[in-house]
């Protein structure tokens, strides 16, 4: 156990819809980072907030969005879902901003019919 | 951006034998690079990592190497066990990129009993 949480752990929605994943960081981690696993594309990195604020963005889409709560924990926000969409979508975090060691959570499976 | 590329992609080892899965990176600037032993379903799992300031780390049965000047590094498993069966990461980061990490494609290892 990582001490990284997540939920939900499977999520199955319809496209068009909109769906939140939540990630709590291990106790005392600052930093938060989110990515998506798919068959296709492997494990992408999609944003990273520190603090509350966002650090870093990678191929997210527009209409994926996330955010950092004051007590650190994370939501990402998926709309106007797509059939591609379908993924294992992961938190991690570490100690601070620029510190290596990542640490991940167990996931949501998001399936969108 | 970072590329990381990883190969093989399927290797099936005998029990006992020894691993080497290998990994290039393109951005000289990365600087720490980690590995991540992910089981069917389950979160991907930090197991070992080397900055870029040592050639070598070793931690029991695992090994990895880096050469800074090939842009390359490599996990080295020994002794393998049916256990060690699983699909490994490579990865890498940079400070200056809020160290996101760049994963490799994923290599799936079957150990034979």
């Amino acid at each position: 156990d990582s001490g990284v949480t997540q939920t939900p752990k499977h999520l199955i929605t319809a496209t068009g819809q909109r769906v939140t994943l939540r990630c709590s960081p291990r106790s005392g981690d600052l930093s938060v980072y989110w990515y998506q696993q798919s068959l296709d594309q492997g494990l992408q990195f999609l944003i990273q907030y520190y603090n509350g604020e966002e650090r870093a963005k990678g191929n997210i889409l527009e209409r994926f969005s996330a955010q950092q709560f004051p007590d650190l924990h994370s939501e990402l926000n998926l709309s106007s879902l797509e059939l591609g969409d379908s993924a294992l979508y992961f938190c991690a975090s570490s100690v601070a901003l620029l510190s290596d060691e990542q640490y991940f959570g167990p996931g949501t499976r998001l399936t969108v019919t | 951006g970072e590329n990381v590329e990883q190969h093989p992609s399927t290797l099936s080892v005998q029990e006992g034998d020894s691993a080497v899965i290998k990994c290039t990176y393109s951005d000289s600037a990365s600087n720490y690079f980690p590995w991540y032993k992910q089981e069917l379903g389950k979160r991907p799992q930090l197991i070992i990592d080397i900055r870029s300031n040592v050639g070598e780390k070793k931690d029991q049965r695992i090994a990895v190497t880096l050469n800074k000047t090939a842009k390359h590094f490599s996990l080295h498993i020994t002794e393998t066990q049916p256990e060690d069966s699983a699909v490994y990461f490579c990865a890498a980061s940079k400070k200056a990129a809020g160290n996101k990490l760049t994963f490799g494609g994923g290599t799936r290892v079957l150990v034979k009993p």
